[in-house]
């Protein structure tokens, strides 16, 4: 199975802060990889597929790069909006698979 | 409109057994491939199982052998039969659209739709 490593696990920030998020899979994933935010009580949203494309009606302060191990997800310009914990996912395999997840704090 | 309402959760003491459904409406769920994730109290989001268009299913390690996932393509609806149920199983269970089938091409896809989520407590 593929395991998907994300860094840091919490992230305090400022708002107007440009903010990166890391992704390192155990084997290469190609391309497809993706980032979900989850806010408590909600389902979770897709924001970014196949490491690099904005999904439709996601901010474009959103934005992520990578491919084969190493992905990123950057929020330009940080919003209160924003906290939330973000997940990366790898859909290369049969067997999906997440990180364990980065909860994003405001200071 | 596009979306997966989830139901069958509840309160469920160790050993017993449950069936989640989650009914689609705006596409066809034999026409995608089709997954369960949940979210342990505490934890974050584990994918659990998927469905794939032809019918090939997997499975997390976690609950192989365990879990089962099927679908009705009469009543659109998703299903995670669990089995054996213990309370690590306790979650929010969330079923969720990813990759399609179209002219006979399959592409893979994230996660674009998901349910709202139907919890499940496993304890006596």
């Amino acid at each position: 199975d593929i395991q998907m490593t994300q860094s840091p696990s919490t992230l305090s920030a400022s708002v107007g802060d440009r903010v990166t998020i890391t992704c390192r899979a155990s084997q290469s994933v190609s391309n497809w990889l993706a980032w979900y935010q989850h806010k408590p009580g909600r389902a979770p949203k897709l924001l970014i597929y196949k490491a690099s494309s904005l999904e439709s009606g996601v901010p474009s302060r959103f934005s992520g790069s990578g491919s084969g191990t190493e992905f990123s997800l950057t929020i330009s310009s940080l919003q209160p909006g924003d906290v939330a914990t973000y997940y990366c996912q790898q859909y290369n395999s049969f067997w999906y698979s997440f990180g364990q997840g980065t909860k994003l704090e405001i200071k | 409109e596009v979306q997966l309402v989830e139901s069958g959760g509840g309160l469920i003491q160790p050993g017993g057994s449950l069936r989640l459904s989650c009914a689609a409406s705006g596409f066809t769920v034999s026409s995608n491939y089709m997954s369960w994730v949940r979210q342990a109290p505490g934890k974050g989001l584990e994918w659990v199982s998927i469905i794939y268009s032809g019918g090939s299913t997997y499975y997390a390690d976690s609950v192989k052998g365990q879990f089962t996932i099927s679908r009705d393509n009469s009543k659109n609806t998703l299903y995670l039969q669990m089995n054996s149920l213990r309370a690590e199983d306790s979650a929010v269970y969330y079923c969720a659209r990813g990759g399609y089938c179209s002219g006979g091409i399959c592409y893979r896809a994230a996660f674009d739709i998901w349910g709202q989520g139907t919890v499940v407590t496993v304890s006596s």
